[in-house]
């Protein structure tokens, strides 16, 4: 089926620690984007790429790196996890300057503690 | 700066009782209103684009309008399938970008 592809689903780390979220999306879309949903925050924009072998910083990019690894795949690295970045992680993706809007992952649920 | 607010947070309906969802929103030049369904533990699904005032969409017992301001979604003769969280998000002229409200959560009661 079409559409985006996130992993892992679930993911404890300890602070300090480091990881990849990996996603792929197979509808030849241009744009990809990482958001984060937190309870009463709403979905915000953590990093974004227009196309391949460009990414720009959304609203909350500190602490997060991302790789625009062609234009199917966009991961996102947390290279020392802080409780703080306890949240889900969505991935999305956009053609035809997202007139359609996005279409999203499932998301990873990440705790650190 | 882009900003959208959803009203209520949370709405709790009997079957069959219907209502409206609420999206204000302030954007430098709206290219597109987008409206998204999220069940829990799941990303959101694309519902509606509404891109002038004026404009209505409808998706079986939803329909979404849009003004000036603000953007409702109008809900007919709920069932509990359409039990979800609700979001709305916008877009600015010249940008890809969509800023998300927090959403309304639905729950409807058989």
């Amino acid at each position: 089926n079409a559409g985006v592809t996130q992993t892992p689903k679930f993911q404890v780390l300890k602070t300090g620690q480091s990881m990849t979220l990996q996603c792929a999306q197979d509808m030849n879309h241009n744009s990809m984007y990482w958001y984060r949903q937190d309870p009463g925050m709403g979905l915000r924009l953590i990093y974004y790429s227009a196309s391949e072998g460009t990414t720009d910083k959304g609203e909350v990019p500190n602490g997060y790196n991302v790789s625009r690894l062609n234009k199917r795949e966009f991961s996102l690295r947390l290279e020392s996890a802080a409780p703080s970045q306890t949240s889900v992680y969505f991935c999305a993706s956009s053609g035809d300057r997202a007139r359609l809007g996005y279409t999203f992952g499932s998301g990873t649920r990440l705790t650190v503690v | 700066e882009d900003q959208v607010t959803q009203s209520p947070e949370a709405l709790r309906l009997q079957e069959g009782e219907s209502s409206s969802l609420n999206c204000s929103y302030t954007v430098s030049g709206l290219r597109g209103l987008f409206w998204y369904r999220q069940d829990p533990g799941k990303g959101p699904e694309f519902l509606f684009t509404l891109y002038s005032a004026g404009e209505e969409k409808e998706k079986e017992r939803l329909k979404a309008t849009l003004t000036k301001k603000e953007s409702f979604l109008h809900i007919t003769a709920p069932k509990p399938e359409d039990s979800a969280t609700y979001l709305c998000a916008v877009q600015a002229s010249g940008n890809e970008k969509l800023t998300f409200g927090t959403g309304t959560r639905l729950t409807i009661i058989p």
